[in-house]
């Protein structure tokens, strides 16, 4: 199976702030990794696909980048609804695996 | 408007049975791979199984193969997961979710609001 690492595990910061989430698979897996977003108590929502492409309705503050084995999101500048938890995911294999989720807390 | 409705989430015993339902409404189910996603009480996302719109292929992760099946009635606009075996590490939310798998990559555009299932004794 394909391991996805995301890094860091958690992250505090404050409104306004850059903010970048690592995620590191475990073998090449070209462009295929997608970016969700969640919040206490609600289902995830897709932010980024295909490591770069924005999904329709998604604030053009999120940005997705890297290919092979390493990837990036960034939030240009937080807001205070940016506070969630954010989980990769591949789809490179049949077998589809997400990161373990960073955790994004106000400072 | 596109939604996903899970239901049949329930409180089973270890080794116990349960089956998972999913309804679809606001855009084509027929046309559309499906899938099955859970998360663990304070854990992250697992992806659990995938399904064709034929049911002509279906995946699963090894952790549930075996014991879980997934299905679809595309007349009734509906997904199923039945589940067997059922043990305390099963215990989760499942979310069913609308996958869209061209263009590549495959990703989950569309989420339902999650059903919990408790195995316990």
């Amino acid at each position: 199976d394909i391991q996805m690492t995301q890094s860091p595990s958690s992250l505090s910061a404050s409104v306004g702030d850059r903010v970048t989430i690592t995620c590191r698979a475990s073998q090449s897996i070209t462009g295929y990794v997608n970016w969700y977003q969640q919040k206490p108590g609600k289902a995830p929502k897709l932010l980024i696909y295909g490591a770069s492409s924005l999904q329709s309705g998604v604030p053009s503050r999120f940005s997705g980048s890297g290919s092979g084995t390493d990837f990036t999101l960034t939030i240009s500048s937080l807001q205070p609804e940016d506070f969630a938890t954010y989980y990769c995911q591949q789809s490179y294999s049949t077998f589809y695996t997400f990161g373990q989720g960073t955790k994004l807390e106000i400072k | 408007e596109v939604q996903l409705v899970e239901s049949g989430g329930d409180l089973v015993q270890p080794g116990g049975s349960l089956r998972l339902s999913c309804a679809a409404s606001g855009f084509t189910f027929s046309s559309y791979w499906m899938s099955w996603v859970r998360q663990a009480p304070g854990k992250g996302l697992e992806w659990v199984a995938n399904i064709k719109q034929d049911e002509s292929e279906k995946y699963y992760v090894d952790s549930v193969k075996g014991r879980f099946t997934s299905s679809r009635d595309n007349a009734k606009n509906s997904l199923y997961l039945q589940m067997n075996s059922l043990r305390a590490e099963d215990t989760a939310v499942y979310y069913c979710a609308r996958l869209i798998v061209l263009p590549a990559p495959g990703r989950f555009d569309v989420w339902g609001q999650g059903t919990t299932v408790t195995v316990s004794s």
